[in-house]
């Protein structure tokens, strides 16, 4: 097993533009996560997946954000027609269910830059 | 540019020195912490956690105090190597949910 794996690493894109961005979790783990990151700060929450439903979503979550996981296996993140404060690092995480543990296992993310 | 935002907190420490890298929490209501290391590149990296009905936990060279009165958190890792290097964030939860909410972070840096 090769932990959290996520694709692209790295995106550059104009404003307005669509972005995905794939996760793809260890395989045994049903709770799949999505956070974004910016330099110099820690991860912010955005939404969280039990197998395929999707359990929570942060309020900060703009509606040109959405993410699925139609299988319960990988997930995607779109945002549509983005803006440069959409500018980051996504990163996504998973873990094992059962019980509230903060043990996520993250991959190494993908950096989104819109110019 | 690249260096806006790395305004982190930074602790340096001797090769073979103990660490302690403190951390705020602000919500009263919070009672599972965590705290994670983040290499240059890197995803975060789980380290220890620790839940309120507890004030210490231990693991291997890493100890976590948890104070609640004060609300405080620390991370104290003994006997620092050059691989310990990186940012270290605390992170809490409120009972329900998987929301982590993760703190701003401190960059560790240890010198030779």
């Amino acid at each position: 097993d090769t932990g959290v794996s996520q694709d692209p690493r790295h995106k550059i894109t104009k404003r307005g533009q669509n972005v995905t961005f794939r996760c793809d979790p260890i395989s045994e783990h049903n709770r799949l996560y999505w956070y974004r990151q910016t330099l110099g700060q820690g991860p912010e929450f955005l939404t969280y997946f039990q197998n395929e439903a999707q359990l929570e979503k942060s309020r900060l979550l703009s509606d040109r954000f959405s993410a699925e996981r139609p299988k319960g296996s990988f997930s995607t993140l779109e945002i549509q027609r983005t803006e440069q404060g959409d500018s980051a690092m996504y990163l996504c995480a998973s873990s094992l269910g059962a019980g509230n543990t903060g043990e996520l296992f993250f991959g190494e993310g993908s950096r989104l830059t819109v110019l | 540019g690249e260096s806006v935002g790395l305004h982190l907190p930074t602790l340096s420490v001797q090769e073979g020195d103990n660490s302690i890298i403190n951390c705020a929490y602000s919500n009263s209501a919070s009672d599972y912490f965590i705290w994670y290391k983040q290499e240059s590149g890197k995803g975060p990296q789980f380290i220890i956690d620790i839940r309120s009905n507890m004030d210490k936990r231990q693991g291997q060279r890493v100890t976590v105090l948890l104070n609640k009165t004060v609300k405080h958190l620390s991370l104290q890792i003994a006997a620092t190597q050059p691989g310990d290097s990186a940012v270290y964030f605390c992170a809490e939860n409120i009972g329900y949910g998987q929301n982590f909410v993760f703190g701003p972070g401190t960059r560790l840096s240890v010198l030779p």
